[in-house]
């Protein structure tokens, strides 16, 4: 299997614009995770999912930021507007069944920076 | 809520040298314990994982880690490190059944030298 992918790696923008980052969990995973990473704060959970429907989303930082999962194979983030404070690494990861047991695979990332 | 501290920001080991990363999580019940190691530009990958039984977890890599309730700590160690294992390596801590959700540590990286 591929992995988690994500998509693009790394995207410039500047303040204002919208920005999407999109994820492809692993084939079969019911459970889909967005996380936020920056050196202030950490890794931060955003929002998941369980079988395309979102579950929590009690992380997402302001209304400017939504997520979806149209299918199972695929999923976006949407920052609009975009700010500098945005700029972060965003992570993707997908388990199997869910559950605090669960192994969470992790995608590479995208890392967002908003001039 | 559950917390999870990794007082260790950063650690510098010789290679060969013996290893042991710092975690202590806050939580009223018997938490699930995970540690993930982040490659510079990579995501997380899995170590190692404890629900419960045998206190001792092995793990990928050479890799253990020991849960202590009475410390509220699941310290990872490795007896002698790579210079492949410089990294940045995060401790999580999961709630009881039901609930998917993660809360990870601020990271401790690890530097390898000569």
């Amino acid at each position: 299997d591929a992995g988690v992918i994500q998509s693009p790696r790394h995207e410039v923008t500047e303040m204002g614009q919208e920005v999407t980052l999109r994820c492809k969990p692993i084939s079969g995973h019911d459970y889909l995770f967005w996380y936020r990473q920056t050196m202030m704060r950490g890794l931060e959970l955003l929002i998941y999912f369980n079988n395309n429907v979102p579950i929590d989303d009690s992380g997402m930082p302001e209304d400017r930021f939504s997520a979806k999962m149209p299918n199972a194979s695929f999923s976006t983030l949407k920052i609009q507007p975009s700010e500098p404070r945005d700029s972060a690494v965003y992570f993707c990861a997908s388990s199997l069944r869910g559950g605090s047991t669960d192994t969470q695979y992790f995608g590479p990332g995208t890392r967002l920076t908003v001039l | 809520a559950q917390s999870v501290t990794q007082p260790d920001i950063h650690i510098t080991v010789s290679e060969g040298a013996s290893l042991e990363l710092r975690c202590n999580y806050s939580y009223g019940a018997t938490p699930y314990l995970f540690w993930y190691v982040q490659s510079p530009g990579q995501g997380l990958q899995l170590l190692l994982k404890y629900f419960s039984g045998d206190t001792l977890v092995q793990g990928i890599k050479g890799f253990e880690a020991e849960f202590k309730r009475s410390q509220s700590s699941f310290n990872l160690r490795k007896p002698s490190v790579h210079w492949s294992d410089a990294a940045e390596y995060f401790c999580a801590v999961g709630l009881s059944f039901g609930n998917e959700k993660l809360t990870f540590g601020t990271g401790t990286r690890l530097t390898i030298i000569p």
